[in-house]
């Protein structure tokens, strides 16, 4: 099974600031990673997919980047509404999922 | 636009019986696998399941192998998620999503609001 560690656990920024969130797995995954946002009480969100793609009417200011083990969520400038927890997800080649345990991003 | 509504959550007793649906609309349901994913009160996300959009192929995770089984029934838009032999760690707010399986990671691009199951006695 393919376990997904992120870091940090926690990340207090101000608005304005960049985020960097970092997801790795233990053992390569190739581009198979997704990265959502939840927000208390919410659904979870796709931002990002394979690794790099913005999902549909995702802002700009969020990137994803990495392949094999490692990789980043990048939010450039930090606005009210990006304070909240973000997980990553990979699917394994023998097609099961996996969640990380989660970011959680708040304000300084 | 993409809609899905799960319900039938609720109070049950350890080793009780619980049947999830979700109703889709929104988009042609036959064409896209569908999951559920759930989430423990104040904990992170857990895939619980996944089926393929003809219910041919169905897969679970470890945790719950055995004890559910994921459904669809395409003329009714409607997934489900039968769950036998409830344990107090199954606790949790359960979502069906839709599947992007066309893309590499089959990323969950939309995602119900969830339905409560509690296992208590």
């Amino acid at each position: 099974e393919i376990v997904l560690t992120q870091s940090p656990a926690t990340l207090s920024l101000s608005p304005g600031e960049r985020a960097t969130l970092s997801c790795r797995a233990s053992q390569s995954v190739s581009s198979y990673l997704a990265w959502y946002q939840q927000k208390p009480g919410q659904a979870p969100r796709l931002l990002i997919y394979d690794a790099s793609n913005r999902a549909t009417g995702i802002p700009a200011r969020f990137s994803g980047s990495g392949s094999g083990t490692d990789f980043t969520l990048t939010i450039s400038s930090l606005e009210p509404e990006d304070f909240a927890v973000y997980y990553c997800q990979q699917r394994s080649n023998s097609r099961l999922f996996t969640f990380g345990p989660g970011t959680k991003v708040d304000i300084k | 636009q993409v809609q899905l509504v799960e319900s039938g959550g609720g109070l049950v007793k350890p080793g009780g019986s619980l049947r999830l649906s979700c109703a889709a609309s929104g988009f042609t349901f036959s064409d896209y696998y569908m999951s559920w994913i759930r989430q423990a009160p104040g904990k992170g996300l857990e895939w619980v399941s996944y089926i393929s959009s003809s219910s041919s192929y169905t897969n679970y995770a470890d945790s719950v192998k055995g004890r559910f089984t994921i459904s669809r029934d395409n003329a009714k838009n409607s997934l489900y998620l039968q769950m036998n032999s409830l344990r107090a760690e199954d606790t949790a707010v359960y979502y069906c999503a839709r599947v992007l399986r066309y893309s590499s990671s089959w990323p969950l691009d939309y995602w119900g609001q969830g339905t409560l199951v509690t296992v208590s006695s």
